[in-house]
């Protein structure tokens, strides 16, 4: 059974600090993605990469920073987390030649006070 | 500036009660347009991928459709374990990218 596994279910994590976001799959999948989804605005992409080490920035970057250092892992970082990153941050992974074929892990609900 | 659009926001039908979701889409050139079902508290589960006007796809008791402007996801006799949100999405010619729309909430009602 396919699998893409989130760090935590629910965080809880104060303005300022540093927040790491981890993701894995264990598809052998070459593209992951990191989205946050938020009420009324929907899934949106902030990074992804098609390889390791490798990182493109989706439509909303800004806050973010990603890391990838080996194929089935992919980390999103807060470098200082502000109250508007409270949300559901949800990891995918698809194939090379499936890239919209995405599978979701279960999301992590952030909450920044 | 690609756009997906669906409507309604939300819909409740009862059980056996057949309808459609809709899907419209704006884009410089479709490479593909997506359905997703997504549970709550879960993440979204990949349903169907559509490529060009005419195409259809099936799944129990969901089909989609697409023309040039728009996507349909008929259901077809639900059941209350078909009760959702169901998402569109678009990917365009011109990058990797997927916009997704704002999605359905489907429930279902014994």
């Amino acid at each position: 059974d396919v699998k893409v596994t989130q760090s935590s279910r629910y965080l809880v994590k104060r303005t300022g600090e540093k927040v790491f976001l981890e993701c894995v799959q264990d598809m052998d999948h070459e593209n992951m993605f990191w989205y946050r989804q938020d009420p009324g605005l929907g899934l949106r992409l902030i990074y992804f990469s098609y390889d390791v080490k490798m990182k493109e920035k989706g439509d909303i970057p800004e806050g973010y920073s990603v890391s990838r250092e080996k194929k089935e892992r992919f980390s999103l970082i807060l470098e200082s987390a502000s109250t508007n990153q409270t949300s559901m941050y949800l990891c995918a992974s698809s194939s090379l030649n499936r890239y919209n074929e995405q599978f979701f892990g279960p999301g992590t609900r952030l909450t920044v006070l | 500036e690609d756009q997906v659009t669906q409507s309604p926001e939300a819909l409740r039908l009862q059980e056996g009660e057949s309808s459609s979701l809709n899907c419209s889409y704006t884009v410089s050139g479709l490479r593909g347009l997506f359905w997703y079902r997504q549970d709550p508290g879960k993440g979204p589960e990949f349903l169907f991928t559509l490529y060009s006007a005419g195409e259809e796809k099936e799944k129990e008791r969901l089909k989609a459709t697409l023309t040039k402007k728009e996507s349909f996801l008929h259901i077809t006799a639900p059941k209350p374990e078909d009760s959702a949100t169901y998402l569109c999405a678009v990917q365009a010619d011109r990058d990797d990218k997927i916009i997704f729309g704002k999605g359905t909430r489907l429930h279902i009602l014994p």
